[in-house]
């Protein structure tokens, strides 16, 4: 089992540019969420993915969009980029048990490092 | 509102334990975290304890949690070289719609 994929890993853009990461999420894992993590801070919670639509979002200007698609993976796009939007981006994977309903732990890719220029 | 706090630096001898505190101001958190992560590296889920338990133990990991206070705990006993990282108390409701609330972590070092 792969784990949770991301690609590229790492990425430079300059300033006004648009960004697309991806994600795959662990085999039989059907959840994905992203997370913004600033140099020498705690990632912050950007938007969570489940059949296909946007389910949860965190303090994000709509400059952050996603997507998922129906195998399960994902994208973050973000538009009109900015400095500040340097940082390493998380995507995590993990399954809506419907039992509870809740969701299981949460598995983290290594992440896609930007660098906003 | 979700605010999780933790101390920013720990230096800790080899061999000695190592505590790292956190706290947290969700009551209704279900679900606590201690995350690790190390240079140039995603997150790794060390342990995790339910809202309902006290303590956790996973061979040289203690967790305690008092609810009452909202202070979490991570007690690494033995503490190794391979132990120096970034940690982070994380929590969530793990309900339909949760997200993880991360502290700022605390970048544990390892004196020898």
């Amino acid at each position: 089992d792969a784990g949770v994929t991301q690609s590229p890993t790492h990425l430079i853009k300059t300033r006004g540019q648009q960004v697309t990461l991806r994600c795959s999420p662990k085999s039989g894992h059907d959840t994905v969420s992203w997370y913004q993590q600033a140099l020498g801070q705690g990632p912050q919670f950007i938007f969570q993915y489940y059949e296909e639509e946007e389910r949860q979002r965190g303090n994000f200007p709509d400059r952050f969009s996603g997507h998922q698609f129906p195998n399960y993976s994902s994208e973050l796009n973000v538009n009109a980029l900015l400095l500040g939007d340097s940082a390493l981006y998380l995507c995590a994977s993990s399954f809506l048990d419907n039992t509870y309903p809740m969701n299981t732990e949460a598995f983290f890719g290594q992440g896609t490092r930007l660098t906003v220029v | 509102g979700e605010d999780v706090e933790q101390s920013l630096f720990l230096s800790v001898r080899e061999g000695d334990s190592s505590v790292i505190n956190c706290t947290y101001t969700d009551s209704s958190s279900t679900y606590l975290y201690w995350y690790k992560q190390e240079p140039g590296a995603g997150l790794q889920l060390l342990t995790y304890i339910f809202s309902n338990m006290d303590m956790k133990q996973d061979q040289r990991l203690t967790v305690l949690l008092n609810k009452k206070d909202k202070h979490l705990s991570l007690r690494i006993a033995d503490t190794q070289t391979g132990d120096s990282a970034i940690y982070f108390c994380a929590e969530s409701l793990m309900n339909r719609d949760d997200k993880i609330i991360f502290g700022k972590g605390t970048r544990l070092h390892i004196l020898p």
